[in-house]
């Protein structure tokens, strides 16, 4: 079945940045893209981008452009999300999340998730 | 950017009772509209896809209908397996989601 692990829990100061790793399994992880969406506590969900792992094409939220890079390593199968510049904004769940499918419309909506990865911003 | 809207933000109801959310998009999506559930601690699970298509496994009391911009998530009887917090999501430019209903016994 898919599965979607991330890596842990992180603590981070402000200004520095942060890498969430998501390693794929149980499907071909070049068929589906991959987005990455996070949650601050108590708050709703927030859509940050998305990337194609086939050729590490991607498409980032106006609000992150800049400041996110979103990378993968085909031969590990594991997505990666770079967020820079934290502030205790930033402190959030961050999860990936794969499409349902490849064309319309499995390909529109977040079928499989991660388990989350807490980044906590902090001095 | 697309911006959705959700109403209401929070929903008092009991077991047994039929439960509408609206969801409305700043501009014509189509029926590029989803639902997620989300309870405390988990992640997101998707319900319903293209705006009224229910995702396998889910039960058929949630119901999705609407497109362009009015759209409308409806559980014919609440359970109490259905005390959660629910989300609209587009996808026609880029992905964005709602704010959130959260509903409470």
């Amino acid at each position: 079945q898919v599965q979607l692990v991330q890596s842990g829990a992180e603590v981070k100061k402000p200004g520095a940045s942060v890498k969430v790793s998501c390693k794929a399994s149980g499907y071909s992880f070049t068929s589906h893209d991959i987005n990455w969406v996070r949650q601050a506590t108590g708050q709703g969900l927030e859509w940050m981008g998305w990337m194609n792992p086939t050729i590490g094409n991607t498409g980032y939220a106006q609000k992150f452009r800049g400041r996110v890079t979103m990378t993968r390593d085909t031969s590990i199968s594991t997505a990666y999300m770079e967020l820079s510049r934290l502030t205790s904004d930033d402190t959030a769940v961050y999860y990936c999340t794969r499409v349902g499918g490849s064309s319309w419309p499995s390909a529109e909506y977040l079928q499989h998730w991660g388990q989350g990865s807490l980044v906590t911003v902090s001095s | 950017d697309i911006q959705m809207t959700q109403a209401p933000s929070s929903l008092s109801a009991s077991v047994g009772d039929r439960v509408t959310i609206t969801c409305r998009a700043s501009q014509p999506i189509s029926t590029y509209l989803n639902w997620y559930q989300q309870k405390p601690g988990k992640a997101p699970n998707l319900l319903i896809y293209a705006a009224s298509s229910l995702q396998s496994g889910v039960p058929s009391r949630f119901s999705g209908s609407g497109s362009e911009t009015d759209f409308t998530l409806t559980i014919s009887s609440l359970q109490p397996d259905d005390f959660a917090t629910y989300y609209c999501q587009q996808s026609y430019n880029s992905r964005t989601f709602g704010q959130g209903t959260k509903l409470e016994i």
